[in-house]
């Protein structure tokens, strides 16, 4: 258990459509981060906020957008799902920049 | 390119120690290396990280060669629960507080009893 819960877990979407995918960090982390992880492979970084501001964005497009809220917790948005955006999406908290990262166990999205 | 190379997977016997090693000749002299690993439908789960000398915890010991262009992850005794993929990262540092990992494809480790 990280303290890190995520949701949903599952779900599954139509190309076109939008999505929103919610993170509720550990206690005390100021800082949420993103990251996609298609099958067999390892995670790629999509954003990273601190204190309610995006301070570090991968290579994704804009169509990928998040927010932070006072509580530091966060939200991932993705607007015209394309067939490869089917994913597991995983959020993590820390405290800083340096501290150690608090992975959730992600939500699975599938496009259809 | 920010990645680093691993073996696709390695084996281990129980109680035995592992060795997996890393290769990251491009690390910039600020990168940290970190250490992550994932279950199977789990997040990944923080293991070590360093930046120039070895570190130890009560999970592993990182020894980081001098040049920085290569690290190894030692687990002094292997159970059945370190059966796992081990991502070896260079935390990229974005500037300001923001920190990027660079996962690559990871180290399947496979522990037999």
């Amino acid at each position: 258990e990280t303290g890190v819960t995520q949701s949903p877990t599952h779900l599954i979407k139509t190309r076109g459509q939008q999505v929103t995918l919610r993170c509720s960090s550990q206690s005390g982390h100021n800082t949420v981060s993103w990251y996609q992880q298609a099958l067999g492979q390892g995670p790629q970084f999509i954003f990273q906020y601190y204190r309610e501001e995006e301070n570090g964005r991968g290579n994704f497009p804009p169509r990928f957008s998040g927010l932070q809220f006072p509580n530091y917790s966060s939200e991932l948005n993705v607007n015209a799902l394309e067939l490869d955006d089917s994913a597991l999406y995983l959020c993590a908290s820390s405290f800083g920049h340096a501290g150690e990262l608090f992975f959730g166990e992600g939500s699975r999205l599938t496009v259809l | 390119d920010a990645k680093t190379t691993q073996p696709n997977s390695m084996e281990s016997n129980e109680e035995e120690p592992v060795h997996l090693p890393c290769n990251h000749s491009t690390i910039s002299g600020t990168d940290y290396i970190h250490w992550y690993r994932q279950l199977p439908s789990q997040g990944p789960e923080y293991v070590i990280h360093g930046l120039t000398s070895n570190v130890n915890n009560r999970m592993a010991s990182l020894a980081i060669a001098e040049d920085r262009k290569s690290s190894t992850l030692i687990l002094h005794r292997a159970t059945l629960r370190d059966a796992a993929v081990y991502y070896c990262i260079r935390g990229v540092n974005l500037g300001g507080s923001a920190r990027q990992l660079t996962f690559g494809s990871g180290t399947q480790l496979t522990v037999l009893p």
